[in-house]
Protein backbone atom coordinates (compact mmCIF):
# COMPACT_ATOMS: atom_id res chain seq x y z
CA UNK A 1 0.00 0.00 0.00
CA UNK A 2 1.18 3.52 -1.06
CA UNK A 3 2.33 5.23 3.08
CA UNK A 4 3.95 7.90 4.52
CA UNK A 5 6.27 6.39 6.54
CA UNK A 6 8.08 7.79 9.65
CA UNK A 7 11.36 6.43 11.24
CA UNK A 8 11.91 5.69 13.93
CA UNK A 9 9.12 5.77 15.99
CA UNK A 10 10.38 6.77 19.00
CA UNK A 11 14.28 8.73 18.97
CA UNK A 12 15.66 9.95 22.46
CA UNK A 13 18.11 12.78 22.47
CA UNK A 14 20.19 14.64 24.75
CA UNK A 15 19.67 18.36 25.51
CA UNK A 16 21.52 19.85 22.97
CA UNK A 17 22.38 17.41 20.60
CA UNK A 18 21.20 17.54 16.89
CA UNK A 19 18.90 15.17 16.12
CA UNK A 20 17.21 14.19 12.99
CA UNK A 21 14.08 12.80 12.11
CA UNK A 22 13.29 11.43 8.57
CA UNK A 23 9.89 11.07 6.44
CA UNK A 24 9.67 9.06 3.26
CA UNK A 25 6.31 8.30 0.79
CA UNK A 26 5.18 6.31 -1.63
CA UNK A 27 2.53 8.36 -2.92
CA UNK A 28 4.57 10.62 -5.09
CA UNK A 29 2.74 14.00 -3.80
CA UNK A 30 4.32 17.17 -4.61
CA UNK A 31 3.83 18.21 -1.07
CA UNK A 32 5.12 17.27 2.03
CA UNK A 33 4.36 18.81 5.75
CA UNK A 34 5.82 18.79 9.31
CA UNK A 35 3.70 19.41 12.34
CA UNK A 36 4.75 19.45 16.02
CA UNK A 37 1.91 17.67 18.20
CA UNK A 38 2.01 18.41 22.07
CA UNK A 39 0.56 15.89 24.37
CA UNK A 40 -3.74 16.61 23.94
CA UNK A 41 -3.19 19.31 21.63
CA UNK A 42 -4.22 19.35 17.73
CA UNK A 43 -1.02 19.38 15.46
CA UNK A 44 0.49 22.90 14.39
CA UNK A 45 2.56 23.40 11.22
CA UNK A 46 5.83 23.93 11.48
CA UNK A 47 6.29 23.74 7.32
CA UNK A 48 5.84 22.92 3.70
CA UNK A 49 7.47 21.78 0.89
CA UNK A 50 5.78 22.77 -2.35
CA UNK A 51 8.13 20.68 -4.48
CA UNK A 52 11.51 21.99 -4.32
CA UNK A 53 10.10 25.21 -2.30
CA UNK A 54 10.23 25.66 1.29
CA UNK A 55 7.98 27.40 3.14
CA UNK A 56 8.20 28.63 6.62
CA UNK A 57 5.55 29.16 9.06
CA UNK A 58 5.95 32.93 11.04
CA UNK A 59 6.40 31.39 14.68
CA UNK A 60 8.45 28.12 13.62
CA UNK A 61 11.60 28.40 15.99
CA UNK A 62 14.80 28.84 14.14
CA UNK A 63 16.14 25.99 15.18
CA UNK A 64 13.82 23.95 13.48
CA UNK A 65 15.08 23.35 9.82
CA UNK A 66 13.63 21.16 6.87
CA UNK A 67 15.58 19.37 3.95
CA UNK A 68 14.33 17.68 1.13
CA UNK A 69 16.51 16.02 -1.39
CA UNK A 70 13.99 14.44 -3.46
CA UNK A 71 10.30 13.78 -3.96
CA UNK A 72 10.22 11.13 -1.81
CA UNK A 73 11.92 11.94 1.54
CA UNK A 74 11.94 15.04 3.53
CA UNK A 75 14.00 15.48 6.76
CA UNK A 76 13.25 17.47 10.19
CA UNK A 77 16.09 18.35 11.64
CA UNK A 78 16.04 19.88 15.61
CA UNK A 79 19.68 21.73 16.20
CA UNK A 80 19.64 22.20 19.61
CA UNK A 81 16.98 20.27 20.87
CA UNK A 82 15.14 21.91 24.32
CA UNK A 83 13.00 20.43 26.57
CA UNK A 84 9.74 22.16 25.40
CA UNK A 85 10.84 20.41 21.49
CA UNK A 86 9.93 17.11 23.63
CA UNK A 87 6.52 15.75 21.31
CA UNK A 88 5.19 14.12 18.12
CA UNK A 89 6.77 14.89 15.10
CA UNK A 90 4.04 14.34 12.51
CA UNK A 91 5.04 14.16 8.69
CA UNK A 92 2.15 14.30 6.03
CA UNK A 93 1.96 14.77 2.12
CA UNK A 94 -0.45 16.05 -0.45
CA UNK A 95 -1.15 16.10 -4.21
CA UNK A 96 -1.15 19.76 -4.80
CA UNK A 97 -2.61 21.02 -1.03
CA UNK A 98 -5.53 18.98 -1.44
CA UNK A 99 -6.07 15.37 1.40
CA UNK A 100 -3.13 15.06 3.50
CA UNK A 101 -2.11 11.88 4.21
CA UNK A 102 -0.12 11.51 7.68
CA UNK A 103 2.55 9.01 9.09
CA UNK A 104 1.97 7.73 12.57
CA UNK A 105 4.91 10.17 13.69
CA UNK A 106 8.11 10.31 15.51
CA UNK A 107 8.01 10.45 19.19
CA UNK A 108 10.72 12.74 20.63
CA UNK A 109 12.13 12.46 24.17
CA UNK A 110 14.66 15.30 25.43
CA UNK A 111 16.62 13.71 28.23
CA UNK B 1 -10.40 34.14 16.25
CA UNK B 2 -9.97 32.06 12.90
CA UNK B 3 -9.95 28.57 14.72
CA UNK B 4 -12.96 25.87 15.08
CA UNK B 5 -14.74 25.52 17.98
CA UNK B 6 -15.44 21.65 19.20
CA UNK B 7 -17.02 20.80 22.69
CA UNK B 8 -13.64 18.96 24.54
CA UNK B 9 -15.68 15.31 24.87
CA UNK B 10 -18.72 13.28 24.07
CA UNK B 11 -19.52 10.08 24.48
CA UNK B 12 -21.73 7.91 22.68
CA UNK B 13 -23.21 3.91 22.64
CA UNK B 14 -21.77 1.49 20.63
CA UNK B 15 -23.84 1.05 16.98
CA UNK B 16 -25.62 4.44 17.54
CA UNK B 17 -25.45 7.29 15.87
CA UNK B 18 -23.30 10.35 16.83
CA UNK B 19 -23.37 13.84 16.09
CA UNK B 20 -20.45 15.85 16.18
CA UNK B 21 -20.75 19.94 16.17
CA UNK B 22 -18.29 22.19 14.71
CA UNK B 23 -18.46 26.34 15.33
CA UNK B 24 -16.82 28.38 12.75
CA UNK B 25 -18.56 31.45 13.15
CA UNK B 26 -15.66 33.75 10.97
CA UNK B 27 -15.22 31.36 8.56
CA UNK B 28 -14.94 33.02 4.90
CA UNK B 29 -16.53 32.02 1.69
CA UNK B 30 -13.65 30.22 0.11
CA UNK B 31 -12.85 27.69 2.91
CA UNK B 32 -13.45 24.69 3.28
CA UNK B 33 -14.38 22.63 6.48
CA UNK B 34 -12.72 19.44 6.70
CA UNK B 35 -12.81 16.66 9.35
CA UNK B 36 -9.43 14.71 10.37
CA UNK B 37 -9.64 12.43 13.29
CA UNK B 38 -6.93 10.81 15.19
CA UNK B 39 -6.52 7.31 16.79
CA UNK B 40 -4.18 6.30 19.50
CA UNK B 41 -1.04 6.27 18.76
CA UNK B 42 -1.74 7.14 14.55
CA UNK B 43 -1.46 10.17 13.00
CA UNK B 44 -4.69 11.90 12.05
CA UNK B 45 -6.28 10.64 9.07
CA UNK B 46 -9.06 12.30 6.44
CA UNK B 47 -12.56 11.68 6.93
CA UNK B 48 -14.16 13.88 4.98
CA UNK B 49 -14.57 17.62 3.96
CA UNK B 50 -16.84 20.04 2.40
CA UNK B 51 -17.92 23.93 1.39
CA UNK B 52 -21.51 24.36 1.35
CA UNK B 53 -23.59 21.22 0.12
CA UNK B 54 -23.86 18.40 2.61
CA UNK B 55 -21.02 15.22 1.82
CA UNK B 56 -21.65 11.91 2.38
CA UNK B 57 -18.72 9.11 2.04
CA UNK B 58 -18.40 5.40 3.20
CA UNK B 59 -16.89 7.15 6.50
CA UNK B 60 -19.42 9.71 7.70
CA UNK B 61 -21.48 12.52 6.19
CA UNK B 62 -21.35 16.02 6.83
CA UNK B 63 -23.83 18.40 7.15
CA UNK B 64 -22.83 22.04 6.90
CA UNK B 65 -25.39 24.85 8.29
CA UNK B 66 -27.03 27.12 5.73
CA UNK B 67 -25.07 30.05 6.87
CA UNK B 68 -22.04 28.43 6.92
CA UNK B 69 -21.00 29.13 10.45
CA UNK B 70 -21.47 25.58 11.97
CA UNK B 71 -21.41 22.15 10.55
CA UNK B 72 -21.71 18.49 12.07
CA UNK B 73 -19.74 15.30 11.36
CA UNK B 74 -22.51 12.66 11.50
CA UNK B 75 -20.96 8.77 11.61
CA UNK B 76 -23.88 6.58 11.51
CA UNK B 77 -23.46 3.68 13.45
CA UNK B 78 -20.59 4.08 15.84
CA UNK B 79 -18.34 1.41 16.67
CA UNK B 80 -15.41 0.83 19.35
CA UNK B 81 -12.61 1.72 16.52
CA UNK B 82 -14.46 5.20 16.04
CA UNK B 83 -13.09 5.74 19.55
CA UNK B 84 -10.51 8.83 18.61
CA UNK B 85 -10.21 12.37 18.87
CA UNK B 86 -12.22 14.68 15.54
CA UNK B 87 -10.72 17.66 14.79
CA UNK B 88 -12.77 20.26 12.53
CA UNK B 89 -10.56 22.21 10.43
CA UNK B 90 -10.54 25.33 8.33
CA UNK B 91 -8.79 24.67 4.96
CA UNK B 92 -8.40 28.49 3.40
CA UNK B 93 -8.87 27.77 -0.86
CA UNK B 94 -6.44 30.03 -1.19
CA UNK B 95 -3.96 28.56 0.68
CA UNK B 96 -4.61 24.92 0.54
CA UNK B 97 -1.76 24.16 2.36
CA UNK B 98 -2.48 25.69 5.73
CA UNK B 99 -4.99 23.75 7.85
CA UNK B 100 -6.41 25.67 10.50
CA UNK B 101 -7.21 23.01 13.47
CA UNK B 102 -9.50 23.23 16.24
CA UNK B 103 -8.66 21.90 19.66
CA UNK B 104 -10.46 18.56 18.53
CA UNK B 105 -13.36 16.33 20.27
CA UNK B 106 -12.49 13.30 21.69
CA UNK B 107 -15.19 10.95 21.12
CA UNK B 108 -15.71 8.29 23.96
CA UNK B 109 -17.98 5.11 22.59
CA UNK B 110 -19.45 2.94 25.53
CA UNK B 111 -19.82 -0.76 24.62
Amino acid sequence: DAMVIQNPRYQVTQFGKPVTLSCSQTLNHNVMYWYQQKSSQAPKLLFHYYDKDFNNEADTPDNFQSRRPNTSFCFLDIRSPGLGDAAMYLCATSREGRTQHFGDGTRLSIL
Amino acid sequence: DAKTTQPNSMESNEEEPVHLPCNHSTISGTDYIHWYRQLPSQGPEYVIHGLTSNVNNRMASLAIAEDRKSSTLILHRATLRDAAVYYCIRGALDSNYQLIWGAGTKLIIKP
